[in-house]
């Protein structure tokens, strides 16, 4: 069955430095999500990406988050300068539709 | 703000028994409801989605649908340890690109 597959599952870094997470959607899909969810809480929303662009980012998507589809396979979340509440797990998301997608297994960020 | 409600539990039920969930939503134009379960430490998976008032039945889940009353709830047939999990609702209040708003989950355990 086709996955979403998230590299690396787990990051370590230090505040303030740069973060890329990586991940390679469904092949046929159209529609691709970042979430993040904070030990212990909810599953939030972040951005999603479709046509090329934005579609819609929530306020957590703030000017530290930017996220690019460099090569039509490839769709990555960079934050710019990490801090400590960015600790979380990431997951990426994709679908066909704009309904019932398919999570990757996600990057754990520890920001330290 | 949107919200979507959900009691943390947990929930323990025997072997074999029926497994309630419930969730409310906050908002009437929400169009779309979901249920993902969530083992410790993955990602949340899919079990079903429903549009509409009533039931829908997949295998041994039921998803229940009232929009009049913002509720919307999982019937887990025949409990199985394997069941044990948090169960995450999720709505999509009618943003076209399918963005998610989640409750925090319930935590069902399944006792053998």
């Amino acid at each position: 069955e086709p996955e979403v597959t998230q590299t690396p599952s787990h990051q370590v870094t230090q505040m303030g430095q740069e973060v890329i997470l990586r991940c390679v959607p469904i092949s046929n899909h159209l529609y691709f999500y970042w979430y993040r969810q904070i030990l212990g809480q909810k599953v939030e929303f972040l951005v999603s990406f479709y046509n090329n662009e934005i579609s819609e980012k929530s306020e957590i998507f703030d000017d530290q988050f930017s996220v690019e589809r460099p090569d039509g396979s490839n769709f990555t979340l960079k934050i710019r300068s990490t801090k400590l509440e960015d600790s979380a797990m990431y997951f990426c998301a994709s679908s066909e539709t704009n309904y019932g997608y398919t999570f990757g297994s996600g990057t754990r960020l520890t920001v330290v | 703000q949107k919200e979507v409600e959900q009691n943390s539990g947990p929930l323990s039920v025997p072997e074999g028994a029926i497994a309630s969930l419930n969730c409310t939503y906050s908002d009437r134009g929400s169009q779309s409801f979901f249920w993902y379960r969530q083992y410790s430490g993955k990602s949340p998976e899919l079990i079903m989605s429903i549009y509409s008032n009533g039931d829908k039945e997949d295998g041994r889940f039921t998803a229940q649908l009232n929009k009049a009353s913002q509720y919307v709830s999982l019937l887990i047939r025949d409990s199985q340890p394997s069941d044990s999990a948090t169960y995450l609702c999720a709505v999509n209040y009618g943003g076209s690109q399918g963005n998610l708003i989640f409750g925090k989950g319930t935590k069902l355990s399944v006792k053998p």
